[in-house]
């Protein structure tokens, strides 16, 4: 069974196109982050939920809309796609409050054309 | 200044050999450390995590932290082929709920 699983795996889009990712963990936890990786491999928080309520929002532009329907998924919407997007998403997971011992999903390879 | 700042590499070593890994952080209010090992086209995995001053060892890995110089280092040793991957160093304070990465060092072990 996957701890963390993302979808896509991969996604190929245009500028100025509107896209999603799912994230889905089954391991319980009550924290849930996105990270952006860059082509420089730097990985960064972009969000964080803690039972569906946003504690973390990095300095994102808003065209990044998190959603957590409930505790155990976190979507993330992304509008108006532009070329500075393409990177790696990874979402990841934690138990109760916000802690450094974290579990990733596979991660999401984002272009856009 | 990074917040946390690692060597990114490559880092080369011999099959058997130990690796060190290091890495320094600029908050004095974190709390927790960890190591990330990251293999090409994969996600993080934790492999250590270090609360306190001192060693901790875990098999042929071993985390060392000094807070008073804010260092924190890996040390694997008889390292491996598959040892290869890039190695996260990543700072977690409480304060700010936050996981703050360094670049990654990057280790090819050498058969």
């Amino acid at each position: 069974d996957t701890a963390v699983s993302q979808t896509p795996k991969y996604l190929v889009t245009q500028m100025g196109n509107d896209k999603s990712i799912k994230c889905e963990q089954n391991l319980g936890h009550d924290t849930m982050y996105w990270y952006k990786q860059d082509s420089k491999k730097f990985l960064k928080i972009m969000f964080s939920y803690n039972n569906k309520e946003l504690i973390i929002n990095e300095t994102v532009p808003n065209r990044f809309s998190p959603k957590s329907p409930d505790k155990a998924h976190l979507n993330l919407h992304i509008n108006s796609l532009e070329l500075g997007d393409s990177a790696v998403y990874f979402c990841a997971s934690s138990r109760g409050q916000p802690a450094g011992t974290q579990y990733f999903g596979p991660g999401t390879r984002l272009t856009v054309l | 200044q990074k917040e946390v700042e690692q060597n990114s590499g490559p880092l080369s070593v011999p099959e058997g050999a130990i690796a060190s890994l290091n890495c320094t952080y600029s908050d004095r209010g974190s709390q927790s450390f960890f190591w990330y090992r990251q293999y090409s086209g994969k996600s993080p995995e934790l492999i250590m995590s270090i609360y306190s001053n001192g060693d901790k060892e875990d098999g042929r890995f071993t985390a060392q932290l000094n807070k008073a110089s804010q260092y924190v280092s890996l040390l694997i040793r008889d390292s491996q082929p598959s040892d290869s991957a890039t190695y996260l160093c990543a700072v977690f304070s409480g304060n700010t709920g936050k996981l703050i990465f360094g670049q990654g060092t990057t280790l090819q072990v050498k058969p």
